[in-house]
């Protein structure tokens, strides 16, 4: 069976310093892959995708950036943080036609 | 462009009796709909998705769904609520030309005891 892990669960990180999220995916190959932020416990907000290693799609114009070095690795990084970073990131997954599966997510707080 | 709207941020339910969370969507083609529910501090989890078929699907923990194409709705039931259901609910659309997916703001619901 398939399982996502993020980490690390959680996090408080000063403003202006570097951010690293890290995303692994287990019992699939060639899933696609997605990064989400999620603010005061409602609506989600795509921040990348990525359909193959090396290939990411922004949706969003940010500080945040997403690189995929594995087939089932996807990292979510910032050179320095803002205060406006702070939220609730998920990881997912999904094959090309099918629903998504989420992450257990990470919680950042940038202090 | 695809979107989803829930209509209410909020809904209340006296244990026992039925529920309804409403979402309405937007989209260019043939939908692919699911559903996923939120507890706190965790991830989403899949409840369930209409993707042809039957207009009545069915779902994880006793959920079911129903696709209406002409009012372009997909509300999410439950003949007896719990407690326990108490949580975030998030509606999704993805079209069937391309690869994401877009979700609606969310309804929290409460079931009372």
């Amino acid at each position: 069976s398939q399982t996502i892990h993020q980490w690390p669960a959680t996090l408080v990180q000063p403003v202006g310093s570097p951010l690293s999220l890290e995303c692994t995916v287990e019992g699939t190959s060639n899933p696609n892959l997605y990064w989400y932020r999620q603010a005061a416990g409602r609506g989600l907000q795509l921040l990348f995708y990525s359909v193959g290693i090396g290939q990411i799609s922004s949706e969003v114009p940010q500080n945040l950036s997403a690189s995929r070095p594995q087939d089932r690795q996807f990292i979510l990084s910032s050179k320095k943080l803002l205060l406006s970073d702070s939220g609730f990131y998920l990881c997912a997954w999904s094959s090309n036609l099918y629903e998504q599966y989420f992450g257990p997510g990470t919680r950042l707080t940038v202090t | 462009a695809q979107s989803v709207a829930q209509p209410e941020d909020q809904v209340n339910v006296a244990e026992g009796n039925p529920l309804t969370v409403k979402c309405t969507y937007s989209v260019s083609g043939n939908p692919y709909l699911f559903w996923y529910v939120q507890y706190p501090n965790r991830g989403l989890q899949f409840l369930l998705k209409y993707i042809t078929g039957d207009n009545l699907v069915k779902g994880s923990y006793g959920f079911e769904a129903e696709f209406n194409k002409s009012q372009t709705s997909f509300h999410l039931k439950k003949p007896s609520a719990l407690v326990s259901d108490s949580a975030l609910y998030f509606c999704a659309v993805r079209d069937n030309y391309g690869q994401n997916f877009v979700f609606g703001p969310g309804t929290r619901l409460s079931v009372l005891p």
